[in-house]
């Protein structure tokens, strides 16, 4: 089956370390892979994602995600965190001959000052 | 451009009613979707659309209905108001052309069942 995992209910990072989100996903097929963050009382924002070609994606707001295949991982990174940058993030997968998308249970991000 | 846009943004229901959750996007996506979003779990897909006059089910469909009879709407009915709905629910929309389009968001509608 379809789905994604997100390892970590909760991330805490000080401000100006570097920060990992990790997410795993189930094998079946190509998956294209998104990051998507949320703030509190606000819909999901898009951050970046991968379709194809090289392993290393660039987004916003100094992201970047990282797609490992034969881990069938797509961690998201950041080499200097912010304290805005606390919020909840998803992770999501969808295939190319699938309609749906399968989104993880989200991790929760807390930058301390 | 409003994007997609949810309305209303607060309700409070009784056990038993019914109402309808709108939702609208003005960026002529033909992909439209319904989440919930409840914690430790993240969002879940109850239906979704992939264009005018068709709709199909996701994950959790049962005490749901939808229809989509233009391309810029998706309402969402509760058929009979339940506290398992109690929930913030999450209205998206994309290019279906092609899978890899990422989805644009609403900004919820958080319902209360009691």
């Amino acid at each position: 089956a379809q789905s994604v995992a997100q390892p970590e209910d909760q991330v805490k990072v000080a401000e100006g370390n570097p920060l990992t989100v990790k997410c795993t996903y189930s094998v079946s097929g190509n998956p294209y892979l998104f990051w998507y963050v949320q703030y509190p009382n606000r819909g999901l924002q898009f951050l970046l994602k991968y379709i194809t070609g090289d392993n290393l994606v660039k987004g916003s707001y100094g992201f970047e995600a990282e797609f490992n295949k034969s881990q069938t991982s797509f961690h998201l990174k950041k080499p200097s965190a912010l304290v805005s940058d606390s919020a909840l993030y998803f992770c999501a997968v969808r295939y190319y001959n699938f309609n749906k998308f399968y989104f993880g249970s989200g991790t929760k991000l807390n930058v301390k000052p | 451009n409003a994007g997609v846009t949810q309305t209303p943004k607060f309700q409070v229901l009784k056990t038993g009613q019914s109402m309808t959750l709108q939702c609208a996007q003005d960026m002529n996506h033909e992909y439209m979707s319904w989440y919930r979003q409840d914690p430790g779990m993240g969002l879940r897909l109850i239906h979704y659309s992939v264009g005018a006059g068709i709709t199909d089910q996701g994950e959790v469909p049962n005490g749901y209905n939808v229809s989509r009879s233009t391309t810029e709407d998706f309402p969402l009915r509760l058929l009979s108001a339940a506290p398992s709905q109690t929930s913030v629910y999450f209205c998206a929309s994309s290019f279906a052309r092609a899978a890899y389009n990422e989805q644009f968001f609403g900004p919820g509608t958080r319902l209360t069942v009691l």
